[in-house]
């Protein structure tokens, strides 16, 4: 069955970095476009970065724009987000999707990301 | 960028009831690429709708979605105690997704 399965959330403070992973199993990871979708506490959700199956195009919402990067490694079924110059809205519970029909259609559990001195 | 609004914001119902949840976009959505989900307290979000009215696998079929343009529903047509939770609409277009704020749907 489709697994996803983010890691690398935590504590951080303002302007520094962080990066996220997300692991992938149960399907063929390399065929299927993936996202960063993430949820501000007891806020609404918000798309932040997508990435094509091959990593050829990468694409970002304007919040993050600059700052944060997608990447993918085919050969490890793995997602990543880095994060740089975090700030305090940039908190969240990050969440990894797949791609199916323009939409998510598999969701990881999260990870949360506090950005607090 | 398309911005979505949905309303009403909250939707106070009793199991059996039909609900209807609706979903306004500040220009077409292009090809029809507009999703609804289903989000539960300490969850994360589960497809229930792509491409405007086709149902994700295992959604059951009191869920249905409808629209064109700018204007999408959601209908539940008659409510189970399990689909009390918060729905979100979402849009892709030019490689770009957003997602609408939410309806909360709450037992009356």
């Amino acid at each position: 069955q489709v697994q996803l399965v983010e890691s690398g959330g935590g504590v951080v403070q303002p302007g520094r970095s962080l990066r996220l992973s997300c692991a992938a199993s149960g399907f063929t990871f390399g065929s299927y476009g993936m996202h960063w979708v993430r949820q501000a506490p007891g806020k609404g959700l918000e798309w932040v970065a997508s990435v094509w199956f091959d990593g050829s195009d990468k694409y970002y919402s304007d919040s993050v724009k600059d700052r944060f990067t997608i990447s993918r490694d085919n050969s490890k079924n793995t997602l990543y987000l880095q994060m740089h110059s975090l700030r305090a809205e940039d908190t969240a519970i990050y969440y990894c999707a797949r791609e199916d029909y323009y939409a998510g259609g598999y969701w990881g559990q999260g990870t949360l990301v506090t950005v607090s001195s | 960028e398309i911005v979505l609004t949905q309303s009403p914001g909250t939707l106070s119902l009793s199991p059996g009831e039909r609900a209807t949840l609706s979903c306004r976009a500040s220009q077409s959505v292009s090809s029809g690429y507009l999703a609804w989900y289903q989000q539960k307290p300490g969850q994360a979000p589960r497809l229930l709708i792509y491409g405007i009215s086709s149902r994700a696998t295992g959604i059951p079929d009191r869920f249905s979605g409808s629209g064109s343009g700018t204007d999408f529903t959601l209908t539940i047509s008659r409510l189970e105690p399990e689909d009390f939770a918060v729905y979100y609409c979402q849009q892709y277009s030019y490689s770009l997704y957003t997602f609408g704020q939410g309806t909360k749907l709450e037992i009356k």
